[in-house]
C-alpha cells in the first residue's frame, strides 16, 4: 500500500520553512525519509520508529504519529542544497520499503 | 554508514540484447537485497526482493523471466534484463539490508537506455 505524500511540489525562497506530510491507510511500524537529487539515488535522511518520536538533524526534523498513521518532515530556514524530491517509505514488519510518489522541493535564491 | 555499489552506472544497449547489473554491499553482509525501477519524475517502484541463496520474490506485474535476479552471496546480487526493449529504459536502483528491513542502503543506481 503506497503512502500518500503532500504536497506534490513546493517552491521556497532561501530561509523559508516547509512541511511535507506522509500518511498511510495501514498501520505503520516505522517511516523512512529520503531525499533524491536529479539523476542520483535516494539518500537516507532518517528513520522514525513507533512511539511518537521526533528526530532531527540540523534544520531538518520529523515527527511520527502512529495513531494517525502519518509522519511529517519539517525543513526550517531552507537552503539551496535542500532542493530535490523527498520520499517517505513505509515498511511493514516483513515487507520492504514502499515509497510515496514524492514531493518535489525547489529552493530559490 | 553502509556502502552499496552498482555497476555499471550507465549502459546503452540495442533492443533484443541482455544487460546485467551488479549490486554489491561493500562493508556489510546483506541478507536481503531489493531492486527498484524509477521512470523519469516518478517514484521508486519495487521490482523484487532477493534473499541470499534463494529465489527472488517478484512484485505483481514484474516478469520474472525477463528480469532475472541472482543473489549468489551475502555481498552480491545481479539483475539481468533479458531481451531488452526501449520501454525497459529506466533508472534501476538496488538496496541492501542486514537482519531486518528497517534500514535499507541504496546503491547509486544504473541508468539503462535501450535503443
Amino acid at each position: 500500500q503506497q503512502p500518500v505524500q503532500s504536497p506534490q511540489a513546493v517552491i521556497l525562497r532561501e530561509g523559508e520553512d516547509a512541511v511535507i506530510n506522509c500518511s498511510s491507510s495501514k498501520a505503520l511500524y516505522s517511516v523512512h525519509w529520503y531525499r533524491q537529487k536529479h539523476g542520483e539515488a535516494p539518500v537516507f535522511l532518517m528513520i522514525l520508529l513507533k512511539g511518537g518520536e521526533q528526530k532531527g538533524h540540523e534544520k531538518i526534523s520529523a515527527s511520527f504519529n502512529e495513531k494517525k498513521q502519518q509522519s511529517s518532515l519539517y525543513l526550517t530556514a531552507s537552503q539551496l542544497s535542500y532542493s530535490g524530491t523527498y520520499f517517505c517509505g513505509t515498511p511493514n514488519k516483513d515487507t520492504p520499503l514502499v515509497f510515496g510518489k514524492g514531493t518535489r522541493l525547489s529552493v530559490i535564491a | 554508514g553502509a556502502v552499496v555499489s552498482q555497476h555499471p552506472s550507465w549502459v546503452i544497449c540495442k533492443s533484443g540484447t541482455s544487460v546485467k547489473i551488479e549490486c554489491r554491499s561493500l562493508d556489510f553482509q546483506a541478507t536481503t537485497m531489493f531492486w527498484y525501477r524509477q521512470f523519469p519524475k516518478q517514484s521508486l517502484m519495487l521490482m523484487a526482493t532477493s534473499n541470499e541463496g534463494s529465489k527472488a520474490t517478484y512484485e505483481q506485474g514484474v516478469e520474472k523471466d525477463k528480469f532475472l535476479i541472482n543473489h549468489a552471496s551475502l555481498t552480491l546480487s545481479t539483475l539481468t534484463v533479458t531481451s531488452a526493449h526501449p520501454e525497459d529504459s529506466s533508472f534501476y536502483i538496488c538496496s541492501a539490508s542486514g537482519t531486518d528491513y528497517y534500514e535499507q542502503y541504496f546503491g547509486p543506481g544504473t541508468r539503462l537506455t535501450v535503443t
